[in-house]
């Protein structure tokens, strides 16, 4: 079954202490994204990926870290997280970044820094 | 600014009722109109991806509409089901160097009742 999968699905962590939430995607797909979501906003990306090794600041990536080692994951890292980084995280991938591809997105990570 | 602005932000309907929500944005330049279901605690669903030239297109229930000109969507869904009790996301993707960024609205909330 084609799909996006993350982990962990909840997490509640202390400030400061470096946690890593892992994202999959079997699809082979080149594009892959994180966003947060907040209530009353829309979905923001933190940081995308075109391919391996290729990666770049999304519209709020203060506080995260990304890596693109192979195609299929997408791990996001935060160093020391506070707690105006509890949210909903999701992780999305796409065939490519350009046209009317299709992104798919995982289940979501709702993380609660305190 | 790119923003996507949708309304209402919650609407709470009887089974088997048709309703509409509304989607504006000022995203530019213009590539795709998507519309994306997301249950709760799930990550959104794709469930229409429109490009300018297309003004309306339908899956199943749910018909969106798309006015290039005036920069407006609909999603259409009728004969509701308590399953359509959801949030309904509409998405704008731009054209970048890099390929197509995506510009989210807030959503609004649907619950159907019995």
């Amino acid at each position: 079954e084609a799909q996006v999968t993350q982990n962990p699905r909840y997490l509640i962590t202390v400030t400061g202490k470096k946690l890593t939430v892992t994202c999959s995607q079997n699809m082979n797909h080149e594009y892959m994204s994180w966003y947060r979501q907040d209530p009353g906003l829309g979905l923001r990306q933190i940081y995308y990926s075109m391919n391996v090794e290729v990666t770049d600041k999304g519209d709020v990536p203060e506080g995260y870290k990304v890596s693109r080692k192979e195609k299929r994951n997408f791990p996001l890292i935060l160093e020391s997280p506070s707690p105006n980084q509890t949210s909903l995280y999701f992780c999305a991938s796409s065939s490519t970044a350009g046209g009317i591809n299709e992104q798919y997105f995982g289940p979501g990570t709702r993380l609660t820094v305190t | 600014k790119n923003q996507v602005e949708q309304s209402p932000q919650s609407l709470i309907i009887l089974e088997g009722k048709n309703c509409t929500l509304q989607c504006n944005y000022t995203v530019s330049p213009f590539s795709n109109l998507r519309w994306y279901k997301q249950d709760t605690g799930r990550g959104p669903v794709s469930l229409t991806i429109m490009t300018f030239s297309e003004n309306t297109k339908s899956n199943g229930r749910y018909t969106a509409t798309l006015d290039a000109d005036t920069k407006q969507s609909s999603l259409h869904i009728t004969a509701s089901q308590l399953s359509d009790s959801a949030s309904y996301i509409c998405v704008v993707s731009s054209i970048m160097e890099y390929g197509n960024k995506l510009v989210f609205g807030a959503g609004t909330i649907l619950r159907v009742k019995s």
